[in-house]
């Protein structure tokens, strides 16, 4: 099934720096999805991005997608120790009747004090 | 708003016990559907419902049952529960269900969570 696919797996940073996350996915969607999960709890969406859509911005967030590669990154930018958790990806593919959203495995960011 | 609500927040099962995990949206989304977590896995969809009376399998459906017979609630059942099951349980809610001809997901807004450990 189609999944998309987080790199890196873990990203470890210092509060200021900034944090760069890459999704990739299979088959062609209608939107991509970010999302954050502190440890134990739900997740949070962070913003959505449309297939017609190349970047989109969201306070310190930015995300730009590239359909022609099947790619999409996450960008925190001058990032804070309130950051720390994992970050998903999640797609949802076009053309398969019910859409189902399908998440990736993660990226865990620790930002250091 | 409560938002999501999911209950227990905690569960203990011994193999081949059965029981229902509660999800209940307050804010009136038509699309409701239940994760579960696994380390290392990510989030893999076990049903979701696009509406009142309509549900569907997602990638890890065996073991699992739901219904819809409202908007509000979308319960998951553990028909005879496995150490496979082991795992947390999320539920998750949209705004967006039919649009036009096809079925277009949204925002999901999740619940806490339902940490299930079958001994």
């Amino acid at each position: 099934s189609q999944q998309g696919e987080e790199d890196p797996q873990a990203l470890s940073i210092q509060e200021g720096e900034n944090a760069t996350m890459n999704c990739s996915y299979k088959t062609s969607i209608n939107n991509l999805q970010w999302y954050r999960q502190n440890s134990g709890r739900g997740l949070v969406h962070l913003i959505l991005i449309r297939s017609n859509e190349r970047e989109k911005h969201s306070g310190r967030l930015r995300v730009t997608l590239d359909t022609s590669k099947k790619s999409s990154s996450l960008l925190i930018t001058a990032s804070r120790a309130a950051d720390t958790a994992s970050y998903f990806c999640a797609t949802d593919a076009m053309n398969t009747g019910f859409q189902k959203l399908v998440f990736g495995t993660g990226t865990r960011l620790l930002v250091s004090p | 708003n409560a938002g999501v609500t999911q209950t227990p927040k905690f569960q203990v099962l011994k193999t081949g016990q059965s029981m229902t995990l509660q999800c209940a949206q307050d804010m009136n989304h038509e699309y409701m559907s239940w994760y579960r977590q696994d380390p290392g896995m990510g989030l893999r969809l076990i049903h979701y419902s696009v509406g009142a009376g309509i549900t569907d399998q997602g990638e890890v459906p065996n073991g699992y049952n739901v219904s819809r017979s409202t908007t509000e609630d979308f319960p998951l059942r553990l028909l005879s529960a496995a150490p496979s099951q082991t795992s947390v349980y999320f539920c998750a809610s949209s705004p967006r269900g039919l649009a036009g001809a096809r079925y277009l997901t949204d925002t999901q807004y999740f619940g806490p969570g339902t940490r299930l450990t079958v001994l």
